[in-house]
């Protein structure tokens, strides 16, 4: 099985600053991978797949890089509705990651 | 627009049953596969199952294989969520989701708000 880990756990972080995650996987996964966010109570909402291509209508603050089995999520300028829970996911055989949650600094 | 409407959760007891539902509009249901993901409460997500677009291919979680059966009707539009066997840490929120490239798999465009199900006696 495919194992994707993501770090940190917890980002501390205020409103304009420059943010950046990571996730690993296992191994080599090309780019069959997705960054979704979620808030509480909602679903998640996909914002990034393929690794780098960005979903219709998410605001290109947000940009996903990497391939094989490290890849990155930025948000370029945080914006107070960024604050959120984000997950990783290869789709491959679909596993998460357990998440990087962006909290107020 | 695309609309996937979950159902069919409630409470249950340890070792008994339930089927959810899931009800999608706005698409070309039958050229889409379609998956069921859980989310424990305070916990994250987890995949559970997915069908392809005609039912050829079905996949599994192996934290549920054996114990639950996805399948879907395309005439209704529907995919369901067989739940066998249901144990404490079944407990979740079940959200389906649609991949979101045609006749292939692919991430997931599209979420339902989720049906709650909790497994206790």
């Amino acid at each position: 099985d495919i194992q994707m880990t993501q770090s940190p756990s917890t980002l501390s972080a205020s409103v304009g600053d420059r943010v950046t995650m990571t996730c690993r996987a296992s191994q080599n996964i090309n780019s069959w991978l997705a960054w979704y966010q979620q808030k509480p109570g909602k679903a998640p909402k996909l914002l990034i797949y393929q690794a780098s291509t960005l979903e219709s209508g998410v605001p290109s603050r947000f940009s996903g890089s990497g391939s094989g089995t490290e890849f990155t999520l930025t948000i370029s300028s945080l914006q107070p509705d960024d604050f959120a829970t984000y997950y990783c996911q290869q789709y491959n055989s679909w596993t998460f990651g357990q998440g990087t949650k962006v909290e107020i600094k | 627009q695309v609309q996937l409407v979950e159902s069919g959760g409630g409470v249950v007891q340890p070792g008994r049953s339930l089927r959810l539902s899931c009800a999608a509009s706005g698409f070309t249901f039958s050229s889409y596969a379609m998956h069921w993901v859980r989310q424990a409460p305070g916990k994250g997500l987890e995949w559970v199952a997915v069908i392809s677009y005609a039912e050829s291919n079905k996949f599994y979680a192996d934290s549920v294989k054996g114990r639950f059966t996805i399948s879907r009707d395309n005439s209704k539009n529907t995919v369901y969520l067989q739940m066998n066997s249901l144990r404490a840490d079944d407990t979740a929120v079940y959200y389906c989701a649609r991949d979101r490239t045609a006749l292939t798999y692919s991430a997931f465009d599209y979420w339902g708000q989720g049906t709650l199900v909790t497994v206790s006696s």
